[in-house]
């Protein structure tokens, strides 16, 4: 089916406003991701869902930031009360999941979210 | 700090010619995968070559492995203005899940 798809594809906001990044992962895919990448720069892991376990919340830099995966499919990314440091592309992928562990799969990204806090 | 650290930076070459960058890292991994990157956008996955691989091959692209200095290549051979990406190597970084960790990137621009 479809690859990974995010909206909105550019956001400009203001500092101190909140905002929602969206992600719909590949249909059947049971993992999914975020990470962020700021100008230049590498992928920084934020959150990792896998199925029904409890995600993996250890890259979230800050308690501004959360997300949720809602019915094992799309992923919603909020942060609140931005700041002009979370100005990045913020990039969603999945992957087919129930590896074993330490298994690598493959990762499918979106095209991600440029977020501009001014 | 991060796992993987591409070398070199940026990398400019004539179309036609050879492309090496090498990730060096810092901790044991199970995997690594090469992933490209266009215009700042969505990553595209390369290939993945797993711990106990020295070498691997798809196409234009060779990757090498070597876990006892803790690096791995990537090269693609007679480049094509197309080409023109960042590349990106990533490890995994835990026992459980699939968490990515990603070097910062070698810039490859192709000349035409």
């Amino acid at each position: 089916g479809a690859g990974v798809s995010q909206s909105p594809s550019n956001k400009v906001t203001e500092k101190g406003k909140d905002v929602e990044l969206r992600c719909d992962p590949i249909s059947g895919h049971t993992a999914l991701y975020w990470y962020r990448q700021s100008l230049g720069q590498g992928l920084e892991f934020l959150i990792y869902f896998q199925g029904n376990s409890a995600p993996d919340k250890s890259g979230l830099p800050s308690d501004r930031f959360s997300a949720e995966r809602t019915g094992g499919s799309v992923s919603t990314l909020t942060i609140q009360r931005t700041q002009q440091e979370d100005s990045a592309v913020y990039l969603c992928a999945s992957s087919p999941g129930g590896g074993l562990a330490g298994e690598q799969e493959t990762q499918y990204f979106g095209p991600g979210t440029r977020l501009l806090v001014l | 700090s991060q796992q993987g650290e591409e070398d070199p930076q940026a990398l400019s070459i004539q179309e036609g010619e050879n492309a090496t960058m090498n990730c060096s890292y810092k901790t044991s991994i199970n995997n690594l995968q090469w992933y490209r990157q266009n215009s700042g956008r969505g990553l595209v996955h390369l290939i993945l070559i797993r711990s106990n691989e020295r070498e691997k091959h798809s196409g234009r692209l060779r990757v090498t492995l070597d876990t006892s200095k803790k690096s791995s290549s990537l090269l693609i051979t007679a480049s094509r203005a197309a080409d023109t990406a960042s590349y990106f190597c990533a490890t995994d970084i835990g026992a459980a899940g699939n968490k990515l960790t990603f070097g910062g990137g070698t810039r490859v621009l192709v000349k035409p």
